[in-house]
């Protein structure tokens, strides 16, 4: 078991630039989950996957912000035209399906800057 | 959404207990309560959940009041690597799998 993990860790880019995460959830895990936290905030959920269906998407996720998990394992967050505000880490979690507690596990997430 | 309040920080002393508020007035009856907190420069971790029983396991307790309306974490022995930010959240479920709403949380400082 690896954990979750995301890449890239970090990136910097200039306003109007597409830019695109990915996240590689833990095996077997079914349940993918993206989040955004600012500084000194909580994480705000935006998207969740169960399997390769997208099955709610927060209305913090704006047209420009297109989420895929075309094979059900890892997941790609893009964002296009990028604006200052966007500036945020983001977070992918899975978890898989298992009666009561449906823990997630979290990865370190991609830190995005947008100058 | 419904929501929890939790104070903004919180301080205390290495190998004593630590005790976290957190205040969920409008929690329905199938909410449940889950914990996680965030280390530095980490994604946040899973700590405890619990319904209406208080739970233990070997990273904290949570003791929830009778009315559901408050709970609160307990670590028994703090050490410097629970200095956190510890989110108190109310499990929010889509077609069965959890949305976490995530507050403001607590900034636990530990001194040595």
């Amino acid at each position: 078991d690896t954990g979750v993990s995301q890449d890239p860790r970090h990136k910097i880019t200039k306003r109007g630039q597409n830019v695109t995460f990915r996240c590689d959830p833990i095996s077997e895990h079914n349940r993918l989950y993206w989040y955004r936290q600012t500084l000194g905030q909580g994480p705000e959920f935006l998207t969740y996957f169960q399997n390769e269906a997208q099955l709610e998407k927060s209305r913090l996720l704006s047209d420009r912000f297109s989420a895929e998990r075309p094979k059900g394992s890892f997941s790609t967050l893009e964002i296009q035209r990028t604006e200052q505000g966007d500036s945020a880490m983001y977070l992918c979690a899975s978890s898989r399906r298992l009666a009561g507690n449906n823990e997630q596990f979290f990865g370190p997430g991609t830190r995005l800057t947008v100058l | 959404d419904a929501k929890t309040t939790q104070p903004n920080s919180m301080e205390s002393n290495e190998e004593e207990p630590v005790h976290l508020p957190c205040n969920h007035s409008t929690i329905s009856g199938t909410d449940y309560i889950h914990w996680y907190r965030q280390l530095p420069s980490q994604g946040p971790e899973y700590v405890i959940h619990g319904l209406t029983s208080n739970v233990n396991n070997r990273m904290a307790s949570l003791a929830i009041a009778e009315d559901r309306k408050s709970s609160t974490l307990i670590l028994h022995r703090a050490t410097l690597r629970d200095a956190a930010v510890y989110y108190c959240i109310l499990r929010y479920l889509i077609q069965g799998a959890q949305k976490l709403v995530f507050g403001q949380g607590t900034r636990l400082t530990i001194n040595p």
